[in-house]
């Protein structure tokens, strides 16, 4: 058990939906990231937060946002969906990005299904 | 942009066997070297990492060392035990800056039999 939780852990819907996607970082954990798995693009980074403020952005669609609330939880929202944002979202945590000490630990994933 | 290769899987093995699977990274900058494994139906876990070259990380008895003149970072294990059986992805990042995302590869997935 990484420390990290991610709900829920299974998601289906349909085209067209939005949807809100929760992770707790581990206690003491400043900065979240979240990351994408899919078959065809493998795990791609989408999103950085650090102690609330948005700290870098990869590959995300501008239809999908996210946001660290002040007890430092994040959630990534995601609207418009279409058949390929079937993905496994993953979140990660860690104390703080800019030392070679720090380690991201990874939640256990929302799978999300859209039909 | 940086980026990581790993070897094609699926890589099938008996149990003892020696395992090697290959990692080579394109990078502007100096980065620091990760392996993480994919247990079925679970999250990423760190299995080890190296932050400068000629470093070497273990854990488990799995070792990896940082080579900066070819680019590489490969997973070795002496010894494969059916518990090993998992997709193990090689990544990237860079520690001093403003973030800290990592690159991963496309990982591979070991099966190993008894």
């Amino acid at each position: 058990d990484s420390g990290v939780t991610q709900t829920p852990k299974h998601l289906i819907t349909a085209t067209g939906q939005r949807v809100t996607l929760r992770c707790s970082p581990r206690s003491g954990d400043l900065s979240v990231y979240w990351y994408q798995q899919s078959l065809d693009q493998g795990l791609q980074f989408l999103i950085q937060y650090y102690n609330g403020e948005e700290r870098a952005k990869g590959n995300i669609l501008e239809r999908f946002s996210a946001q660290q609330f002040p007890d430092l939880h994040s959630e990534l929202n995601l609207s418009s969906l279409e058949l390929g944002d079937s993905a496994l979202y993953f979140c990660a945590s860690s104390v703080e990005s800019s030392v070679s000490t720090d380690t991201q630990y990874f939640g256990p994933g929302t799978r999300l299904t859209v039909l | 942009g940086d980026s990581v290769t790993q070897m094609e899987g699926p890589v099938t093995l008996s149990e003892e066997a020696f395992l090697t699977i290959n990692c080579t990274y394109t990078a502007t900058g100096y980065p620091s070297l990760f392996w993480y494994v994919q247990y079925p139906g679970e999250g990423l876990q760190l299995l080890l990492k190296a932050t400068k070259a000629d470093d070497k990380g273990s854990n488990k008895g799995f070792e990896a060392t940082y080579r900066k003149e070819t680019t590489s970072f490969h997973l070795e294990k002496g010894s494969v035990q059916v518990s090993d059986s998992a997709v193990y992805f090689c990544a990237l990042t860079y520690y001093g800056g403003s973030q800290g995302n990592l690159i991963f590869g496309k990982g591979t997935k070991l099966s190993v039999k008894p």
